[in-house]
């Protein structure tokens, strides 16, 4: 099955700096790989996704890139504000059919002021 | 319109013990899939439901099951508790045509 590793576990920026988190995954049938952000006691909640027929997508200050050959995707959050300090997992929907998601094992970013 | 709904929020159990957890999804989504968050481990997919039928299973043992209403609510159950099954279980609803997944706030489980 589908496997998704997330790097780094930890990120600490500072106000403003761009923070930048890497996923690989396993299964080159998966075509779907969200973003979500969980700020402490909260449910994740999706900030970006992206398909596999698109290299890159952009909304406002966070951008996700897509290597299908290499088989990677990143998010990228520009102007960093103390409020991106929350855990984000990135994930991949496994194979064609269905709407599960395989998760990496998330990202704590800490941005400090 | 409603979120996604999970009942009860919080449970303690003893070990041994079973029990059942419930989400209502968003009106109109048929796919209901769930997850146990944990410190370690981060979010693993349990199983997914879609028209009352399993469509998806993630790896975890024969104690982990689950079943989908006609209605879409869907409960998972786990039998035999172990202090390891202490957790977040999230659930989460889709529609087929649109894979973003909307989580519930979760069942914290707590088994002593």
């Amino acid at each position: 099955g589908e496997n998704v590793e997330q790097h780094p576990s930890t990120l600490s920026v500072q106000e403003g700096d761009s923070a930048v988190i890497k996923c690989t995954y396993s299964d080159s049938a998966s075509n779907y790989f969200p973003w979500y952000k969980q700020e402490l006691g909260k449910r994740p909640q999706l900030i970006i996704d992206i398909r596999s027929n698109v290299g890159e997508k952009k909304d406002q200050r966070i951008a996700v890139t897509l290597n299908k050959t290499a088989k990677h995707f990143s998010l990228h959050i520009t102007e960093t504000q103390p409020e991106d300090s929350a855990v984000y997992f990135c994930a991949a929907r496994e194979g064609q059919a269905g709407t599960a998601l395989i998760f990496g094992k998330g990202t704590t970013l800490s941005v400090s002021s | 319109k409603a979120g996604v709904t999970q009942t009860p929020r919080y449970l303690i159990k003893t070990r041994g013990q079973q029990v059942t957890l419930s989400c209502s999804p968003i009106s109109g989504h048929r796919s209901v899939s769930w997850y146990q968050q944990t410190p370690g481990q981060g979010l693993q997919f349990l199983f997914e439901y879609f028209s009352e039928t399993q469509r998806n299973k993630g790896n975890f043992p024969g104690r982990f099951s689950g079943r989908q209403f006609s209605n879409s609510r869907s409960e998972m159950n786990v039998s035999t508790l172990e202090l390891g099954d202490s957790a977040l279980y999230l659930c989460a609803s889709s529609t087929p045509s649109n894979t973003e997944a909307f989580f519930g706030q979760g069942t914290r489980l707590t088994v002593v």
